[in-house]
């Protein structure tokens, strides 16, 4: 059974750039997460995915992310523009989706972002 | 709003030694609690949830960790640390969003294992 698996796991990119990461949850995974996790803080939620639908995106989520789940197995998300406090690691979790508030989530190993 | 708080942000042990991690919440309702570790580098890997029922639960890697709602805590225990153990600690509650399952996470707590 493989885990939930994340792409690239180190991004470099300047200011300005476009970048977009790729999350593969475990496969029959319902529900998809992404977080952001900034350096001596706990992860902090950014969106969630039920299936293809985006269900909710936090306030931290702004105008340039976008996250999509098109077919409801793998998941992006792209930061446009940069900026330096876009620097930060991105974590992607998935779970199954058929415990309610019992579900439980299972995360990657994450995307370190550095923006110069 | 939910939040956690981990008033230890390090905490330096013996191999060998016991150790408890502190973990406080605050939440209206009902909490559902979890413990997650971080070692360098990678991901969050689960140790242990608490939902509902025994409020002393027990995970993965000898680690357990008791839910006392009067003090709205949820402390993560070991008996005896091993070298391996160092890495990082989040404890985290569930918020119950559109049918998914938000967290909510401390800052962490940095364990160091001394030899």
């Amino acid at each position: 059974d493989t885990g939930v698996s994340q792409d690239p796991r180190h991004k470099i990119t300047k200011r300005g750039q476009n970048v977009t990461f790729r999350c593969d949850p475990i496969s029959e995974h319902n529900r998809l997460y992404w977080y952001r996790q900034t350096l001596g803080q706990g992860p902090e939620f950014l969106t969630y995915f039920q299936n293809e639908a985006q269900l909710e995106k936090s306030r931290l989520l702004s105008d340039r992310f976008s996250a999509e789940r098109p077919k409801g197995s793998f998941s992006t998300l792209e930061i446009q523009r940069t900026e330096q406090g876009d620097s930060a690691m991105y974590l992607c979790a998935s779970s199954p989706g058929r415990g309610g508030t019992t579900d439980t989530q299972y995360f990657g190993p994450g995307t370190r972002l550095t923006v110069l | 709003a939910q939040s956690v708080t981990q008033p230890d942000i390090h905490i330096t042990v013996s191999e060998g030694a016991s150790l408890e991690l502190r973990c406080n919440y605050s939440y209206g309702a009902t909490p559902y609690l979890f413990w997650y570790v971080q070692s360098p580098g990678q991901g969050l890997q689960l140790l242990l949830k608490y939902f509902s029922g025994d409020t002393l639960v027990q995970g993965i890697k000898g680690f357990e960790a008791e839910f006392k709602r009067s003090q709205s805590s949820f402390n993560l225990r070991k008996p005896s640390v091993h070298w391996s153990d160092a890495a990082e600690y989040f404890c985290a509650v569930g918020l119950m969003t559109g049918g998914g399952n938000k967290l909510t996470f401390g800052t962490g707590t940095q364990l160091k294992v001394e030899l």
